[in-house]
C-alpha cells in the first residue's frame, strides 16, 4: 500500500517560514493536498493541486510538489496557524485515499 | 457551501454495528463524491471509504470486509455502517466531500464521536 510520510513535529517562532513535508514514493505525480486541524475542529483543507489555495486561505500558505516529497510552507508565521497539518492524496493505482501522519506544528 | 451533519449513536457495543448517516445541504449530489473518514483519540485521520451517488465505491483495504456505504439520494443523506466493532474503532468520524477531479476534500462535517465500549 501507498505510504506518505510527514515529520511529527515541526516548531517555528512567530514571524519565520514553517516548512512541512510529505514523502511518498514518486509522489510528484500525484496531486497532493494539504490540511489544517486545530483542537476540536474538523480538518481544513489549505493547498490543493499542490500548491492551490481555496477562496479564503491567506497567501502566507503555499506547497509544492517533485519527485518523492511534496512540501507545505508557511510564511511569517503567525499564533493562530499553530495546528496539525496532514497531505493527502488519491492513489489511483489502488483508488485509495491516503492521509500522511500528520505534522504538529508548535509557534513557540 | 455544503454543509455536512453527521448523526447516529454515540456509544456502541463491542461486536455489534456502528450505524452513522451524514445529511448533506447546500450542494448537488452529484457533484462530488461522499466520503466517511475518522481520527481515532489522539491520532491520525484515517480514510474509511468513498461514494458516487451513481453507485461507484471504494473502500480502505483495511476496513472492507466490515463497512459499508450507501447514499439515499432523495433525503441528500449517505450513511456508514461498521460491522463487529471493538474498542479500537473509537474515534471521532467525519463525513466529507470530495471533489472528483482532484479528489480533494473540500467540505467536512463537525465530527462525531463513536465510543465503543460495553
Amino acid at each position: 500500500s501507498y505510504v506518505l510520510t510527514q515529520p511529527p513535529s515541526v516548531s517555528v517562532a512567530p514571524g519565520q517560514t514553517a516548512t512541512i513535508t510529505c514523502g511518498g514514493n514518486n509522489i510528484g505525480s500525484n496531486s497532493v493536498h494539504w490540511y489544517q486541524q486545530k483542537p476540536g475542529q474538523a480538518p481544513m483543507l489549505v493547498i490543493y493541486y499542490d500548491g492551490d489555495r481555496p477562496s479564503g486561505i491567506p497567501e502566507r500558505f503555499s506547497g509544492s510538489n517533485s519527485g518523492n516529497t511534496a512540501t507545505l510552507t508557511i510564511s511569517t508565521v503567525e499564533v493562530g496557524d499553530e495546528a496539525d497539518y496532514y497531505c493527502q492524496v488519491w492513489h489511483n493505482s489502488d483508488h485509495l485515499v491516503v492521509f500522511g501522519g500528520g505534522t504538529k506544528l508548535t509557534v513557540l | 457551501q455544503v454543509q455536512l451533519q453527521e448523526s447516529g449513536p454515540g456509544l456502541v457495543k463491542p461486536s455489534e454495528t456502528l450505524s452513522l448517516t451524514c445529511t448533506v445541504s447546500g450542494g448537488s449530489i452529484s457533484t462530488y463524491y461522499w466520503s466517511w473518514v475518522r481520527q481515532p483519540p489522539g491520532k491520525g485521520l484515517e480514510w474509511i471509504g468513498q461514494i458516487y451517488y451513481s453507485g461507484s465505491i471504494n473502500y480502505n483495504p483495511s476496513l472492507k470486509s466490515r463497512v459499508s456505504i450507501s447514499t439515499d439520494t432523495s433525503k441528500m443523506q449517505f450513511s456508514l455502517k461498521l460491522s463487529s466493532v471493538t474498542a479500537a474503532d473509537t474515534a471521532v468520524y467525519y463525513c466529507a466531500t470530495v471533489s472528483i477531479s482532484g479528489y480533494e476534500f473540500d467540505s467536512w462535517g463537525q465530527g462525531a464521536l463513536v465510543t465503543v465500549s460495553s
